[in-house]
This record gives structure tokens, sequence and C-alpha cells, in this order.
């Protein structure tokens, strides 16, 4: 297993189309997260999955964002609408289990918003 | 999740101890204490946890002060490789609160 996949790495788009990006977590990990980083910030949690179930959602996770996780396996997450304060990098992670022990991330996807 | 204080920035030369320290003072009894940190254009990366007693494995020494309202983070010989954010984060659930962290600058 090389970890936590996400793609693509990179992904320039004009303001208001719709953006998807997928995460394909270590296979064993049933938890997975999204995070999203702005400049000089630390990540901020936008939702969780055990397995297929999505358990929690940030209140920064706008009407405008969703994520799913289909058969418990990879994740996409898709911004409708896109606006240039979306403009971020977007990080998951998957875990085995809860508590912040051996979370392990992805690089990112960094999104630009022209 | 319980505030944290850590310095915005340290600086260290190479192969000398650097310690990180963060203040959690409103840590509840049942959270953990995590280090993560972040090289630049990756995501984070799992450091060392504890919760009451000192720990060590082959990245870090985290000390956890009696009262639990601060620790610090120990890189025993500090490499170019360890220039980073370092995030600790009082942690007990599914989300971690990761603050803005510690920039680590190493020098040669």
């Amino acid at each position: 297993d090389t970890g936590v996949s996400q793609n693509p790495r990179h992904k320039i788009t004009k303001r208001g189309q719709n953006v998807t990006f997928r995460c394909d977590p270590i296979s064993e990990h049933n938890r997975l997260y999204w995070y999203r980083q702005t400049l000089g910030q630390g990540p901020e949690f936008l939702t969780y999955f055990q397995n297929e179930a999505q358990l929690e959602k940030s209140r920064l996770l706008s009407d405008r964002f969703s994520a799913e996780r289909p058969k418990g396996s990879f994740s996409t997450l898709e911004i409708q609408r896109t606006e240039q304060g979306d403009s971020a990098m977007y990080l998951c992670a998957s875990s085995p289990g809860l508590g912040g022990i051996g979370y392990t991330f992805g690089s990112g996807t960094r999104l630009t918003v022209v | 999740d319980a505030k944290t204080t850590q310095p915005n920035s340290m600086e260290s030369n190479e192969e000398e101890p650097v310690h990180l320290p963060c203040n959690h003072s409103t840590i509840s009894g049942t959270d953990y204490i995590h280090w993560y940190r972040q090289l630049p254009s990756q995501g984070p990366e799992y450091v060392i946890h504890g919760l009451t007693s000192n720990v060590n494995n082959r990245m870090a020494s985290l000390a956890i002060a009696e009262d639990r309202k601060s620790s610090t983070l120990i890189l025993h010989r500090a490499t170019l490789r360890d220039a980073a954010v370092y995030y600790c984060i009082p942690h007990a659930g599914y989300a971690l609160n990761f603050g803005k962290g510690t920039s680590l600058l190493v020098t040669p």
C-alpha cells in the first residue's frame, strides 16, 4: 500500500465551474476525513466518513460542497459553482480508528479558482 | 478541543536538539496530546502522541508536564529534513484541530 492517494494534485478552474476531487485511502482504514488548508493556516476539518456513512460535517462545508464514499472505499469531494474563496489545498486522510492515532494524510489537491 | 499556544516560529542549527513547546491549559483528562508535522508541499504526518507519561519513538520524544497543561516535542538531532510546521493537538474523537503550529527552520 502506497498510502493515501489524491487526484488531481493541482486544479485550476474558472469561477462558477464545478470541480471534483478524488481520494483513495489506505485500504484497511475504515475512516476517511477531508480537510481544507489555506495559506499560512493549519488544516481545517470538513467532513468524516466511517465506511460509507458520512458521520460528521463541519459548518465550513457549505451547501455547494458534497462528499461521498460509495462502498466505503474511495471518496470524492465536489464543489459546485466555485468561488475564489474556495481556493485552497484540500487534504484527505484515513485512519483505522478514532482518537487521532494513525492518521495518514495524502499530499492534497491544490485548487485555484480564477 | 482544548486551545493551544505554540510559538509561531523557531530556529535550530543542524544536528542540535530542538525543544518545541506547547501550552494546552484547557486540556481535558481524556485528551491525548498528538504532534503532527507538515513538510513543505505535503500533507501532515504523525509524529508522536501521549497521555500522561513521556513517550519516545524513532522520530522524537514527547515530554508531558505533570499537570498536563503543557508539553514539549523534542527532536534529539535536528536535520534539514526536519524543517516543517509542527502542530500540537490535544485530541479525543474524530477531528484534529490543527491551529497554526510552529514553523521550524533548520540551518546548516
